[in-house]
């Protein structure tokens, strides 16, 4: 089945303590986004990746850092959470292929707060 | 600023009735219009899309209609029903920025039995 995965779905920590959520997709896409969902905001897009190694900031960067070594796997790190990254995280991915573009497939979310 | 502009923010509909979702855009460099579906405890899933060369798009219950002069998008939901209650948002894509995906801010629908 073609999806894209998140670990953790729910997470509590505290202030400081460095966690990192992973995403993988088994779509073969090369496309890979992570996305911030807060009520009254919308979604506002973290990082985004266009290929192995490449990675780029997207809206809302500070305090997060991302990593593409493989194709499939795209993790979220933040080094030191605080209370306002307390919010619904996705990640989503597409592919380049022609009719196919444009096309987000996105994870189930995972919940975080931050004490 | 908000590129892309949803209104409105929360809408109760009763069964059967026309759901109507407003969009609209100032970036004439958009060139695809897709609107997202999202369930609670889900991630948004795309519903139906349109390009700019088309007026309106119908999916089943689901169309999307394009106004390209006034710059404006709306997805219509016909004879709505209680399992279309989720979150829609629309978006756009920027062909000239690595095609990226501006969001509105979602409408909440409540279609109530």
């Amino acid at each position: 089945e073609a999806q894209v995965t998140q670990n953790p779905r729910y997470l509590i920590t505290v202030t400081g303590k460095k966690l990192t959520v992973t995403c993988s997709q088994n779509m073969n896409h090369e496309y890979m986004s992570w996305y911030r969902q807060d009520p009254g905001l919308g979604l506002r897009q973290i990082y985004y990746s266009m290929n192995v190694e490449v990675t780029d900031k997207g809206d809302v960067p500070e305090g997060y850092k991302v990593s593409r070594k493989e194709k499939r796997n795209f993790p979220l790190i933040l080094e030191s959470p605080s209370p306002n990254q307390t919010s619904l995280y996705f990640c989503a991915s597409s592919s380049y292929v022609a009719g196919e573009a444009d096309t987000q497939y996105f994870g189930p979310g995972t919940r975080l707060t931050v004490l | 600023q908000q590129q892309v502009k949803q209104s409105p923010q929360s809408l109760i509909v009763q069964k059967g009735g026309i759901s109507i979702i407003n969009c609209a855009y100032e970036n004439t460099a958009f060139d695809y219009f897709p609107w997202y579906q999202q369930f609670p405890g889900k991630g948004p899933a795309l519903l139906i899309a349109i390009r700019p060369d088309v007026s309106e798009k119908k999916e089943g219950r689901f169309t999307i209609s394009f106004n390209k002069s006034a710059k404006q998008f709306s997805l219509h939901i016909m004879d709505s029903q209680p399992g279309d209650s989720a979150t829609y948002f629309c978006a756009a894509v920027n062909a000239g920025n690595n095609r990226k995906l501006i969001w509105g801010l979602g409408t909440s629908l409540a279609v109530n039995p």
